[in-house]
């Protein structure tokens, strides 16, 4: 019973590096939604998807792209990292008005 | 002012008190969500909710839609109830984004 699973859990990057941070839940949700935290602050929404071919921008969408080609897999792309992009990232899935699962999170370091 | 206000910030209590933690919003909501963060550990959903209370085993949550306002109780506290307790709001409509509030840290000593 694997839930939403993040990948990887720590990363460091260098600046003006890209990566992807992985998000697979296994719960036939529709909705998913990407989510950074920073210290002392509540978390942000980045991007969601109400469903496989649908994205749309949160609070925080800029430096990040987001696609969902099945209703499975919800991939964060980063392409050219910056400090200001430091922090732990969750990933959540949710059946409409259903309570949200969330991943363990991804801790992002860029240098 | 942020849509979602929790109080306190801070919270250290020693084992065995009654915790209660607050939550303001002033958004229009289709439900509240009572969240549990472990240290280094990943987000936990304990409730959800849109009107009156809920409660599983020590843990009690109230809403009061008129006000504004949710309540989370913690009874016979526990030093594992140590954590960070986050409040988040479920917009009207739409695809339940949530909007979360800053969280409060709860110590529990034993």
């Amino acid at each position: 019973n694997a839930g939403v699973t993040q990948t990887p859990k720590f990363r460091i990057l260098k600046i003006g590096q890209s990566m992807t941070l992985q998000c697979t839940q296994d719960m036939n949700h529709n909705y998913m939604y990407w989510y950074r935290q920073d210290p002392g602050m509540g978390l942000k929404l980045i991007y969601y998807s109400v469903g496989a071919g649908i994205t749309d921008k949160g609070e925080v969408p800029n430096g990040y792209n987001v696609s969902r080609s099945t209703t499975e897999d919800f991939p964060l792309r980063l392409e050219l990292a910056a400090p200001s992009q430091t922090s732990v990232y969750f990933c959540a899935s949710s059946e409409n008005t259903r309570q949200a699962f969330f991943g363990q999170g991804t801790r992002l370091t860029v240098v | 002012k942020n849509e979602v206000e929790q109080s306190p910030q801070n919270l250290t209590a020693q084992e065995g008190e009654f915790i209660t933690i607050n939550c303001s919003y002033s958004v229009g909501i289709s439900a509240l969500h009572w969240l549990q963060q472990h240290p280094g550990g990943g987000i936990v959903s304990l409730f959800m909710l849109s009107s009156g209370k809920k409660k599983h085993g020590r843990l009690i949550a109230t809403i009061n839609i008129q006000e504004k306002h949710s309540s989370l109780h913690i009874t016979a506290s526990h030093p594992r109830d140590s954590a960070v307790y986050i409040c988040a709001v479920s917009e009207r409509q739409g695809a339940q984004k949530l909007v979360f509030g800053q969280g409060t840290r709860l110590t529990i000593n034993p």
